[in-house]
């Protein structure tokens, strides 16, 4: 338990649906991420956000849509997804800004059929 | 962009063994961490050790950063220690936050 944690941990979805995954961390951080991780390549950072302002889009295409109403909250909104974006989708947070550790929560594993 | 290579790729040890993990990386950073992914998926943060030595209890790392590497070392290993183990590096004088990772080493470790 590393006081981050993802819903759903699983999810199965259409190319027409629409659906988000929600993050949660408790630790009282300032920064959270998400990260896709696809199958055989690295951990990829696709959003980031300080206080809740976004402070990266690492060239993520539209269809991913991140919102973070708080600094304990990060949801990742999703719509009109190919099947070349299932993965496991990592959210992360940090206590601020900085070389400092970031914590991961246990994924979402999305499959887009 | 910072460049991460972890070795070996693979590795099978039986239980009790020891081992040891590589981590390069091309240019000078500011953070590094080392992360074990358990079968369901959770990163476990295992180090934060952009230099030196730490212990925690069967791990330790050691961060050479003027040498640009970084090694993790797993004494008698158990059929839990099995997973993927990752480095990620953060560039010094970069944007504070993006880690890199590099592709990590599956580990068996077999009864």
């Amino acid at each position: 338990e590393t006081g981050v944690t993802q819903t759903p941990r699983h999810l199965v979805m259409g190319m027409t649906n629409k659906k988000s995954l929600k993050c949660e961390q408790h630790l009282g951080h300032n920064a959270m991420y998400w990260y896709k991780q696809s199958a055989k390549k690295p951990l990829e950072l696709m959003f980031v956000y300080n206080f809740k302002e976004q402070t990266e889009n690492n060239s993520v295409p539209s269809r991913f849509s991140p919102e973070c109403p708080n600094s304990s909250h990060l949801f990742l909104h999703l719509h009109t997804l190919q099947p070349e974006d299932s993965a496991l989708y990592l959210c992360a947070s940090s206590q601020n800004f900085g070389p400092i550790e970031q914590y991961f929560g246990p994924g979402t594993r999305l499959t887009v059929t | 962009g910072i460049q991460v290579e972890q070795s070996p790729p693979d590795l099978i040890l039986q239980e009790g063994a020891n081992s040891t993990l590589r981590c390069n990386f091309s240019d000078s950073v500011n953070n590094l961490q080392w992360f074990h992914q358990n079968p369901w998926g959770q990163l476990i943060n295992l180090f934060y050790i952009p230099s030196g030595t730490k212990q925690n209890g069967r791990l330790s790392a050691t961060t050479v950063a003027t040498e640009r590497y970084s090694l993790l070392y797993i004494s008698s290993s158990q059929t839990t220690d099995s997973g993927v183990y990752f480095c990620a590096v953060e560039k010094s004088g970069g944007s504070n936050y993006k880690l890199t990772f590099g592709k990590g080493t599956l580990l068996t470790v077999n009864p």
